[in-house]
C-alpha cells in the first residue's frame, strides 16, 4: 500500500510562473519529509526538507509547506525555470533511522 | 569529493539468472540504502546497511539480498531473475543511519530482464 502519494503524474507550467507539486501521505506518524529532483539518467538529488515541527521551509526559489492535519505537503517553485524540468519525488519517514517512503513522482515541464 | 558510484550502469540478463550490483558510497558515509524504481511505483525501499549490518529491510522477496563490506561498499544480489525485476536500482549513501538529513543517490543501474 502506497503510504506516500503523488496523484499528479505530470505538470506543465510556463517559465516565470509558480509550480506547485503536491504530495499526500497516509501515515500520521511520519515526521520528516523531503523532496528530491531527478533528471533522466541521473540519480535523485536532494532539494529541500521539512520536519513536522514546522509548517513551512524556504530555500531560495523552493518552499515546502506541510499541513499535518490534512496529511499533505506541497512544493512551490517560484519563479519556475526551464532547468527545473525534472521528476520530483516526495519522501517521508518517522523516527530517526527508519526508512524513507517515496511517492511515485511528478514530472514537471517548464515551458520557455 | 567523489559521489556515489554504481556499477554497472546497464545490465541485460535472462530470466532465471542472477545478478550482482555494486555501490561505492561517498567517502566517510557508513550507510548505504538500495531502492528499486519502476514506472508507477516510485522508489521502493529494498534494504539499508550500516557498518556492515543490515538495519532495515523492505517488502521484497528473499531473492533480493545484499551485503556491505568494511570499506562501506555494498553489493546487491538478485537471484532467479524474473521479468518483473526489470527496473532502475538506485543506491543511496548517507552519513547517518536511516538517511537522516538526506541521501546522496548514485545514477543507478538499469537492469533489464528478458
Amino acid at each position: 500500500d502506497q503510504q506516500v502519494k503523488q496523484n499528479s503524474p505530470s505538470l506543465s507550467v510556463q517559465e516565470g510562473r509558480i509550480s506547485i507539486l503536491n504530495c499526500d501521505y497516509t501515515n500520521s506518524m511520519f515526521d520528516y519529509f523531503l523532496w528530491y529532483k531527478k533528471y533522466p539518467a541521473e540519480g535523485p538529488t536532494f532539494l529541500i526538507s521539512i520536519s513536522s515541527i514546522k509548517d513551512k521551509n524556504e530555500d531560495g526559489r523552493f518552499t515546502v509547506f506541510l499541513n499535518k492535519s490534512a496529511k499533505h505537503l506541497s512544493l512551490h517553485i517560484v519563479p519556475s525555470q526551464p532547468g527545473d524540468s525534472a521528476v520530483y519525488f516526495c519522501a517521508a519517514k518517522w523516527n530517526t533511522g527508519n526508512q524513507f517512503y517515496f511517492g511515485t513522482g511528478t514530472s514537471l515541464t517548464v515551458i520557455p | 569529493k567523489a559521489g556515489v558510484t554504481q556499477t554497472p550502469r546497464y545490465l541485460i540478463k535472462t530470466r532465471g539468472q542472477q545478478v550482482t550490483l555494486s555501490c561505492s558510497p561517498i567517502s566517510g558515509h557508513r550507510s548505504v540504502s538500495w531502492y528499486q524504481q519502476t514506472p508507477g511505483q516510485g522508489l521502493q525501499f529494498l534494504f539499508e546497511y550500516f557498518s556492515e549490518t543490515q538495519r532495515n529491510k523492505g517488502n521484497f522477496p528473499g531473492r533480493f539480498s545484499g551485503r556491505q563490506f568494511s570499506n562501506s561498499r555494498s553489493e546487491m544480489n538478485v537471484s532467479t531473475l524474473e521479468l518483473g525485476d526489470s527496473a532502475l536500482y538506485l543506491c543511496a549513501s548517507s552519513l547517518l543511519a536511516g538517511g537522516d538529513y538526506g541521501y546522496t543517490f548514485g545514477s543507478g543501474t538499469r537492469l533489464t530482464v528478458v
